[in-house]
């Protein structure tokens, strides 16, 4: 089972705050990074994946970065708003490895 | 409809009973698993089945089971049900590639309380 940890546990900013938060990762061996938005009461849901060190990913106000030789991906989230507030999950998967998540960087929005 | 069901979505039962939590996909996916999530701990993974004949133990498997009925169905049973599995379940799904095959689809969860 890999290490996979994430920073901050938590993250309050306010509406209109840029934000960003921390996956890291045991750099050897690297497949594919996966990040997930876990908002209360519902599933994780896939935001992105990335499997190659540089790749940056989009999807509207949010982005993600992953640098593989270093062992650590940020996802970054622009003027946050309120409906933003949910925790944020990294996961590794593939080769051998069990898919691994981390414990997730919990972000409230405060209007 | 939703791609990965879970039932029951809650239940309360007392310490010793056996239960079964079930969770069907209509995806095609070959891999499946079962999380459970408890407050500050993350998802941690209970088991994990890569194709119909294929099961494994994952990071917190003692006290409970599975079984692959089919390639769409995965339950997990507690045989004996104790307080300390108080926890959300989940069920999630994956395909069997890499890369973006490899993400996984939730199902919604079963909440799962042992008095």
């Amino acid at each position: 089972i890999l290490n996979v940890e994430q920073s901050p546990q938590s993250l309050h900013v306010q509406e209109g705050d840029s934000t960003n938060f921390t996956c890291s990762f045991p750099s050897s061996n690297f497949y594919a990074l996966h990040w997930y938005r876990w908002e209360t009461a519902k599933s994780p849901e896939a935001l992105f994946v990335m499997t190659l060190n540089g790749d940056e990913k989009k999807k509207g106000r949010i982005s993600a970065t992953l640098n593989t030789k270093e062992g650590y991906s940020y996802l970054y989230i622009k003027g946050s708003q309120p409906e933003d507030s949910a925790t944020y999950l990294c996961a590794l998967s593939g080769g051998s490895y069990i898919p691994t998540f981390g414990r997730g960087t919990s972000l409230i929005v405060h209007p | 409809d939703a791609d990965v069901t879970q039932t029951p979505r809650n239940r309360i039962t007392k310490t010793g009973k056996r239960i079964m939590l079930e969770c069907s996909q209509t995806k095609g996916h070959d891999r499946m698993y079962w999380y459970r999530q408890d407050p500050g701990l993350g998802l941690r993974l209970i088991y994990y089945s890569f194709d119909v004949k294929d099961i494994n133990k994952g990071e917190i498997s003692d006290g409970y089971s599975v079984s692959r009925q089919a390639q769409a169905k995965f339950s997990l049973s507690l045989e004996s049900a104790i307080p300390n599995q108080t926890a959300l379940y989940f069920c999630a799904t994956s395909g069997s590639g890499t890369g973006n095959e490899e993400t996984q689809y939730f199902g919604p969860g079963t909440r799962l309380l042992v008095l």
